[in-house]
């Protein structure tokens, strides 16, 4: 729902940087969340970015365009470890409840 | 160590039983707490808002009569699948957050389902 569209998968090298973007549509736009998801775990929270701009944590670092629909995930310095699901949600303001759609995820693979 | 616990980590039960699951916030006190559930290589889902001393909130095309959320303290929220089928099979989470610090959210280790 929403359209919230995220690449299905990506490769990047260990210790190179990677940027996963999340496009979605702006009606109604009421805050964005990062997940990270290891196979056959549950996920951890990244972040949640509800104004426009740079948010880092660590490695990590999180961005937002409210006007554009558009929100990426920067991961710095690359580790076998960041081999993950990466997950995009949006939550939208919807006939008075608030509504949180996922993108499908982007499988991040890190290679040596 | 773990914010949040769920019990049990899987479940197999049989079609039309009903299963109940527990979701404890361990570090503090939680008002709210959130279920989702996750289908195999799918994504993520969102299926209630549970809040503490109230009736949960739940996603559109959720059946809140089939999926039963119960917040009866702030440390406890259940979920109960009522009359389970086995296309109710899937992986469900749950999660609290703080925003005292900023947003920070905390998942448990999910639950197993599987219908027979």
């Amino acid at each position: 729902g929403q359209n919230i569209d995220q690449p299905t998968e990506m490769t990047a090298t260990e210790g190179a940087i990677v940027q996963i973007n999340c496009t979605y549509q702006t009606s109604g736009f009421n805050g964005l969340f990062w997940y990270q998801q290891h196979a056959g775990e549950a996920p951890t929270f990244l972040s949640y970015n509800v104004l426009d701009g740079l948010e880092e944590k660590g490695r990590f670092s999180s961005f937002l365009s409210r006007s554009k629909g558009y929100s990426y995930l920067l991961l710095k310095e690359l580790q076998m470890k960041d081999s993950a699901s990466y997950l995009c949600a949006v939550r939208f303001d919807q006939t008075g409840a608030n509504n949180l759609f996922f993108g499908t995820g982007t499988r991040l693979t890190v290679i040596p | 160590g773990a914010v949040v616990s769920q019990h049990p980590s899987w479940v197999i039960c049989k079609s039309g039983t009903s299963v109940k699951i527990e979701c404890r916030s361990l570090d503090f006190q939680a008002t709210t707490m959130f279920w989702y559930r996750q289908f195999p290589k799918q994504s993520l889902m969102l299926m209630a808002t549970s809040n503490e001393g109230s009736k949960a909130t739940y996603e559109q095309g959720v059946e809140k009569d089939k999926f039963l959320i119960n917040h009866a303290s702030l440390t406890l929220s259940t979920l109960t699948v009522t009359s389970a089928h086995p296309e109710d099979s899937s992986f469900y989470i749950c999660s609290v957050f703080t925003s005292g610090r900023g947003y920070e959210q905390y998942f448990g280790p999910g639950t197993r389902l599987t219908v027979t």
